[in-house]
Formats: structure tokens, sequence, C-alpha cells
């Protein structure tokens, strides 16, 4: 079965400085992996999304992610957080390598807070 | 091109009463799902649909029934409402590809009292 990790409910971080949300997985073949956004009383939205390729992967509002193979972590980060960065973050995963379809995983979601 | 729009906003049962949720797509995917948010359980998956005129169960589908008559539409019906089923609702959708994103509506906050 797959799973998802956030292993931090709360994330604090000041305006200006780099911040790193965490995502572990476990799944049997290929992950795909996603992140997604939701600010307040909204729905989820895409960030960015690895499926094969380039390690580091680049998405909306100047997040990035590393996939790390070994480690079976999709780590988010940001060089310099911004005030309105501060959101409910959700990391996704699917197994790329099951035929037919495979449904998304969703961790727990993780808060940031960015502080003036 | 308004993406993913869920009717109603916001809807308060009685135990017992039924309601249908209803979720369109303008964005001509394969895929809808609906998935319900619970505070620290992330998203479950209740029901999805891979095409028209077919759904399948989620993890979650206990409660609720679905129906795709048309490609656009999802709609996620609850028979007998139990205040278990007090969440937010969200209705999703994506192309058929496995590698694709998933496009969230805004959500339905249903209280069941």
């Amino acid at each position: 079965a797959q799973s998802v990790a956030q292993p931090e409910d709360q994330v604090n971080v000041a305006e200006g400085n780099p911040l790193t949300v965490k995502c572990t997985y476990s799944v049997s073949g290929n992950p795909y992996l996603f992140w997604y956004v939701q600010y307040p009383n909204r729905g989820l939205q895409f960030l960015l999304k690895y499926i094969t390729g380039d390690n580091l992967v680049k998405g909306s509002y100047g997040f990035e992610a590393e996939f790390n193979k070994s480690q079976t972590s999709f780590h988010l980060k940001k060089p310099s957080a911004l005030v309105s960065d501060s959101a409910l973050y959700f990391c996704a995963v699917r197994d790329g390598n099951s035929g037919g379809y495979q449904k998304v995983t969703f961790g727990t979601g993780t808060k940031l807070q960015v502080i003036p | 091109n308004a993406g993913v729009t869920q009717t109603p906003k916001f809807r308060v049962l009685k135990t017992g009463q039924s309601m249908t949720l209803l979720c369109a797509q303008d964005m001509n995917h394969e895929y809808m799902y609906w998935y319900r948010q619970d505070p620290g359980m992330g998203l479950r998956l209740i029901h999805y649909s891979v095409g028209e005129g077919t759904t399948a169960k989620g993890e979650v589908p206990d409660g609720y029934n679905v129906s795709r008559l048309k490609k656009q539409n999802f709609l996620l019906g609850l028979e007998s409402a139990a205040p278990s089923q007090t969440s937010v609702y969200f209705c999703a959708s994506s192309q058929g590809l496995l590698s694709h994103e998933q496009y969230f509506g805004p959500g339905t906050r249903l209280t069941v009292t």
C-alpha cells in the first residue's frame, strides 16, 4: 500500500528566510509525486510534480522540490518566504508502475506560517 | 474557463435527510473525483469516475452514491445523512494520464445535525 508522511503539522518561518516543508513517501513502483497548496476556504491548487527526469523540480510561485529516491523524500522548498505563502500544503503520491487507475494518496497537510 | 465548480457552497442537513452535491468541469477531463477533507486526516477519496457512465468506489464510499451521466458533471448523493458525514467535500478532475495533476473545486461545507 502506498503512503505519504508529512511529519510536521506546522512550520513557522520568518519572511525572507528560506522554507522547507517535508514529505516522505512509500510506493511499490515508480513514484509520481505532487505538491498542492490550499488557501483558507479554497480548494487545493497544484504547485508542482515529479514524474521523471531532473530531481529538482520547479513550480508555481517560486517553489521547488527535490526528489530523493534513496531517502524516499520529496521536500518542498522556497529560497525566500513571503507572508502570502502562508497556507496549508499537501504532498501526494501515485504509483506510476501500475496499470489502469491508481489512486492518489494525500498527506495530512502541513500548515506554513510566514511571520512578518 | 471556470475550471471546476461545485454547488452548493454550504449546506446544513438534519440526520436522515438526503441531498445531492453537483460538480461541473469545463476542461473536457476524463477523470473526476469526490473527496472529503477532515481535520488531521488529509483528503480521502469517496468515489471516482474514469469516464462518462462509469463510477468506482474509493477509500470511504459507504453512505454515498455517485453518478456521471454527462462527461462534464459528477454528482455525489447522500441518501440518509449522518453526523459522521459532516465534512468539507471537494470535487476534482484530471486528464486521463496517470501523470496529470488534479484540478479542484472550491468545496462544499456540509454540516449534519
